[in-house]
């Protein structure tokens, strides 16, 4: 079992629709929690952290469920400029250090 | 300001050579990573530097891959006697403090090496 998990994808939306991406991760001890965005042939970059207590960033909502090691990314009235790769990342447990961990990627494509 | 740098954007190698991979991580950052992503997987950690701490080396694949940095700063990842499967894009990322939890890492744009 991969130690974080995601939906395959991809995932393909008209502009302005409801999209939500899930994850789960296998290490109940991991400590922190992010969404990184990927565009084609880039580098990774932070989308933003998640909190237990749920965190909105304007269009997009990030949920995190210690008890089923459950991660969600909410993104409403999707843009064009939303398609890329949505990266589920935890951060190594207390003996792994700052690694991240990554799950596969969903790709996301927002069509006019 | 500057962010991440990596040297160079594109390798091509024959099978067998070595190759070395540059990092220049955000001035004033302490923690430098190394990852790498092949096509149609997801980025795996290789290896992680924390000041003068003994590095992390748990994620490299085997032990034709190395990584120093020198002074603290600049560091390198070689491949040795190179094999096709190590065709990936190799990146690399710098954080404040890898012990602070939510510290943001910042990745350089990727090394795209290629093993012919």
């Amino acid at each position: 079992r991969k130690e974080v998990e995601q939906d395959p994808g991809p995932f393909n939306v008209p502009e302005g629709a409801t999209v939500a991406f899930n994850c789960t991760y296998s290490n109940s001890a991991s400590q922190s929690f992010f969404w990184y965005r990927q565009d084609c042939r880039k580098e990774p970059k932070l989308l933003m952290s998640v909190y237990s207590s749920g965190n909105e960033d304007g269009r997009f909502t990030a949920q995190l469920n210690r008890a089923s090691q459950y991660i969600s990314l909410l993104i409403r009235d999707s843009k064009l400029s939303d398609s890329a790769t949505y990266l589920c990342v935890v951060k190594g447990w207390r003996n792994q250090g700052g690694k991240l961990i990554f799950g596969q990627g969903t790709e996301l494509s927002v069509k006019p | 300001g500057a962010g991440v740098s990596q040297s160079p954007s594109n390798k091509v190698t024959e099978k067998g050579k070595d190759v070395e991979l540059r990092c220049d991580p955000i001035s004033g950052h302490t923690a430098l990573y190394w990852y790498r992503q092949s096509l149609g997987q997801g980025l795996e950690f290789l290896i992680y530097f924390q000041g003068n701490s003994a590095p992390d080396k748990s994620g490299l694949p085997s032990d034709r891959f190395s990584a120093e940095r020198t002074g603290g700063s600049v560091s390198t990842l070689t491949i040795q006697r190179t094999q096709q499967e190590d065709s990936a894009v190799y990146l690399c990322a710098s954080s404040l403090n890898k012990l602070a939890g939510g510290s943001e890492q910042f990745f350089g744009p990727g090394t795209r090496l290629t093993v012919l």
